[in-house]
């Protein structure tokens, strides 16, 4: 079982609606979440990251996270064709160590 | 505020040859880091520094991996000898501080093995 885990998809949405994606992982030591967007031969870019219970919104961006359920999903509404990317989900422990999931990739369709 | 430098941006080299990566990370970073990301895979953290120190280089494969960052700056990360797998991009990144702090990567090196 890898420490992080992503649904691989594709994840394939209409223009206007809402994705979601979803990431689960087993590091109960893990304390802080990022979720980075990789457009395909790029490197990864930030574009949420989250520490608490509960849920963050940035624009069009909600992150959420439960520690007890030890999930983290990200909320992407009013989806353009240009947030077509693929989604990776970190966790980071207070040791320093940082985790990667696989991704999911997301089509967003005019 | 210049980002993350990498070098060579492209490198394809015959197995069991030796290549070398070059990084320098944000200015006032002090954590760096070096991943590798193969084709439809998340990266995989190789070696993490915070300044000089080694972190955490527990995925490394170190009979032919070696990574060194002197001065607490810039980072070299070398292969020795070349495997057809190590076929990748190696991603360079720094942070502010481990570990609550996000990552900024560099370009990357996209290494072909033949």
């Amino acid at each position: 079982q890898k420490e992080v885990e992503q649904n691989s998809g594709p994840l394939s949405v209409p223009e206007g609606a809402i994705a979601s994606l979803n990431c689960t992982y087993s590091d109960r030591g893990s304390q802080s979440f990022f979720w980075y967007r990789q457009y395909s031969g790029k490197s990864p870019e930030l574009i949420m990251f989250i520490y608490s219970n509960g849920d963050k919104e940035d624009g069009r961006f909600t992150a959420q996270l439960n520690k007890a359920s030890q999930y983290v999903s990200l909320l992407i509404r009013d989806s353009q064709p240009s947030d077509s990317a693929t989604y990776l989900c970190a966790g980071n422990t207070n040791a320093g160590k940082s985790t990667f999931g696989d991704g999911t990739t997301l089509t967003v369709k005019p | 505020e210049a980002g993350v430098a990498q070098s060579p941006r492209y490198k394809i080299i015959e197995k069991r040859q030796s290549v070398a990566f070059w990084c320098n990370p944000i200015s006032g970073h002090a954590t760096l880091y070096w991943y590798q990301q193969i084709l439809g895979q998340g990266p995989k953290l190789l070696i993490q520094f915070q300044n000089n120190g080694v972190v955490d280089d527990s995925q490394l494969p170190k009979d032919r991996f070696s990574a060194e960052r002197l001065k607490g700056v810039d980072s070299t990360l070398k292969i020795q000898p070349a495997k057809l797998e190590d076929s990748a991009v190696y991603l360079c990144a720094s942070s502010l501080e481990a570990p609550a702090y996000e990552q900024y990567f560099g370009p990357g090196t996209r290494l072909t093995v033949t």
